[in-house]
């Protein structure tokens, strides 16, 4: 069983488009995140969400807005992408805020043309 | 500003010798320090952790030490084996207002071991 799992793997559109990206751990984790990988592989977190609550929200453009409609899931919803939002972004979650041994999914690599 | 710094973007290693992964950082307010290992097409998963009150910890072929007064710290792995080639990330983290912890990452280091 995949512990933390994100949909879909892969997604190309184009700008303007609006997309959803979907996370789900099996880990019984109270916590999640979602990072942004960018095209020189810096990580930073975008997200926290700690038992459906927001905790960390970085400065992020508003078109991105997070939803976590129980503890084992965190979705990524994106508005009217543009050009650099193109990047790998990953999932994360963690037993609780202050352990920081986070598991993470495989990422979702969005290219946006 | 990068607050966590992996200087050297990749490493070569023979199997079986050992492996330094270094890492500086600049936030004197650092107290916990992690490193992740990224594969491919995967997404980095825990390795190894330290306290800022230790300076060194140990977990079988990992080790990783912290020089506080240098802001420094290293990973060493030994003997190292053709399956450690991955990318290795550095991360550290601080107690910043409202107890909200985050982590800050370096850019990585690409080691590849020969067999």
């Amino acid at each position: 069983d995949t512990a933390v799992s994100q949909t879909p793997k892969y997604l190309v559109t184009q700008m303007g488009n609006d997309k959803s990206i979907k996370c789900e751990q099996n880990l019984g984790h109270d916590t999640m995140y979602w990072y942004k990988q960018d095209s020189k592989k810096f990580l930073k977190i975008m997200f926290s969400y700690n038992n459906k609550e927001l905790i960390i929200n970085e400065t992020v453009p508003n078109r991105f807005s997070p939803k976590s409609p129980d503890k084992a899931h965190l979705n990524l919803h994106i508005n009217s992408l543009e050009l650099g939002d193109s990047a790998v972004y990953f999932c994360a979650s963690s037993q609780a805020f202050r352990n920081y041994e986070q598991y993470f999914g495989p990422g979702t690599r969005l290219t946006v043309t | 500003d990068q607050q966590v710094k992996q200087n050297s973007p990749s490493l070569s290693v023979q199997e079986g010798r050992i492996s330094i992964l270094n890492c500086d950082y600049t936030n004197s307010m650092f107290d916990y320090f992690l490193w992740y290992k990224k594969y491919p097409a995967e997404g980095p998963t825990f390795l190894i952790s330290i306290s800022s009150i230790k300076d060194k910890n140990e977990d079988g072929r990992f080790t990783v030490f912290l020089n506080k007064s240098a802001k420094h710290l290293s990973l060493h792995i030994v003997p190292s084996q053709p399956g450690d080639s991955a990318v290795y990330f550095c991360a550290a983290s601080a107690d910043e207002a409202g107890n909200n912890r985050k982590l800050i990452w370096g850019l990585g280091t690409s080691l590849g071991v020969n067999p």
